[in-house]
């Protein structure tokens, strides 16, 4: 069982360039989210997803998508880099139900230049 | 949408010292509460939680209380250990949507020998 997984952990992008962030879950949970994480500013939310095919925007949506075709996988693509895109970026799950503790993932650290 | 603020951004206490972190926020339907700690370069990972039909929560020397007429809820850490030390933050749960957390920005705590 390993929880939450992100790949890679770590990726410098050339501003305009794009690419796609991995997150996989082996837990069979039903919610997905994916956050970012800035200094002073906590952890926001960009899109989330409560099953597979249904997703949502979060707080912070813009220059992001995401899709959900298995409840394993919810990947997060940047379009467009940009240096406002420079971060840590979070994703987490939780199963359905009364539990709503989310579990995290490692993390990414993202760098755009 | 729900705001949650978070104070103090930083705290220092000795050893031994309790510390307590508060949060407001401003959805009364809010629901759900958990406080997450992330120490340097890791992962968020929840540590307590609090619903809404329950005022107060305690695991060993960590406890959580809340007061829903005044829309906030606050961590409390007795006999603090170095290895308390980290960032820790607190989060709110809209009780329309299913899985979207609202952060604080966080709480450096230093605990100091």
């Amino acid at each position: 069982n390993a929880g939450v997984t992100q790949t890679p952990k770590f990726q410098v992008l050339k501003t305009g360039q794009s690419m796609t962030l991995q997150c996989a879950q082996d837990m069979n949970h039903e919610y997905m989210s994916w956050y970012r994480q800035d200094p002073g500013m906590g952890l926001r939310l960009i899109h989330y997803s409560v099953g597979a095919g249904i997703t949502d925007q979060g707080e912070v949506p813009n220059g992001y998508n995401v899709s959900r075709s298995t409840t394993e996988d919810f990947p997060l693509r940047l379009l467009s880099a940009a240096p406002s895109q420079t971060s840590v970026y979070f994703c987490a799950s939780r199963g359905a139900g009364t539990n709503y503790g989310y579990t995290f993932g490692s993390g990414t650290r993202l760098t755009v230049v | 949408g729900e705001n949650v603020e978070q104070h103090p951004s930083t705290l220092s206490v000795q050893e031994g010292d309790s510390a307590v972190i508060k949060c407001t926020y401003s959805d009364s339907a809010s629901n759900y509460f958990p406080w997450y700690k992330q120490e340097l370069g890791k992962r968020p990972q929840l540590i307590i939680d609090i619903r809404s039909n329950v005022g107060e929560k305690k695991d060993q020397r960590i406890a959580v209380t809340l007061n829903k007429t005044a829309k906030h809820f606050s961590l409390h850490i007795t006999e603090t250990q170095p290895e308390d030390s980290a960032v820790y933050f607190c989060a709110a749960k809209y009780t329309g949507t299913a899985s979207k957390l609202t952060f604080g920005t966080g709480t450096r705590l230093q605990v100091t020998l």
